[in-house]
């Protein structure tokens, strides 16, 4: 079973400052396979990346996905106040099929 | 544009059974596979399992393989999630979402399930 590790747990920073959220896999994910979403509280996840480094459609340029191998960060450059939430990266293709990690909480510091 | 919309919330007791449904919006429902997504309160995303709609082909996760049933009705663009027993462990939000081939795209707004004696 691939694992996902998220760090850190917690996160606080402020407004106008530069987030990095780190995702640590237990054995090698394709690229192509590796997901963040955020959610925010009484909300469905919504998909931020996929294939690593792809933006969804409609997402806005401060969120930056990166890595290979077993190693992802999510970057968000500038955080506005609508981006505290919680955020999960998930895998694809491994067994099970699809895993998540256990999140990281943004919150305001 | 893609939705999906998920049945209402349910109140259940222990070892009742329950069926909860997810109804697509588009005709491409049928042709893009539907997983579930457990989140149990206050905690993550769990992925249970997820199925074809076209020909009802299914992905089970062994964390819940026997535990749900996974199904589809694709002439009126439906998933479902089923329970036999409900077990107060079973309370907790679950998310349909449709998968673009790797990715959960779009998501249901969830249906929240409580079972409570």
């Amino acid at each position: 079973e691939i694992v996902l590790t998220q760090s850190p747990g917690t996160l606080s920073l402020s407004p106008g400052e530069r987030a990095t959220l780190s995702c640590r896999a237990s054995q090698s994910v394709g690229s192509s396979y590796l997901a963040w979403f955020q959610q925010k509280p009484g909300q469905a996840p919504r998909l931020l990346i996929s294939g690593a480094s792809s933006r969804a459609t409609g997402i806005p340029d401060r969120f930056s996905g990166s890595g290979s191998g077993t190693d992802f960060t999510l970057t968000i450059t500038r955080l506005e106040p609508e981006d505290f939430a919680v955020y999960y990266c998930q895998q694809y293709g491994g067994s099970p099929r699809y895993t998540f990690g256990q999140g990281t909480k943004l919150e305001i510091k | 544009e893609v939705q999906l919309v998920q049945s209402g919330p349910e109140v259940k007791k222990p070892g009742e059974s329950l069926k909860i449904s997810c109804k697509g919006s588009v005709n491409s429902f049928t042709t893009h596979w539907i997983g579930w997504v457990r989140q149990m309160p206050g905690k993550g995303l769990e992925w249970m399992g997820s199925i074809y709609p076209d020909d009802s082909d299914t992905l089970d996760s062994p964390s819940f393989q026997g535990q749900v049933t996974i199904s589809a009705d694709k002439s009126i663009s439906t998933a479902y999630l089923q329970w036999s027993s409900l077990k107060a462990s079973d309370t907790a939000m679950y998310y349909c979402a449709r998968s673009d081939g790797y990715n959960f795209d779009h998501w249901g707004q969830g249906t929240l399930v409580t079972v409570s004696s």
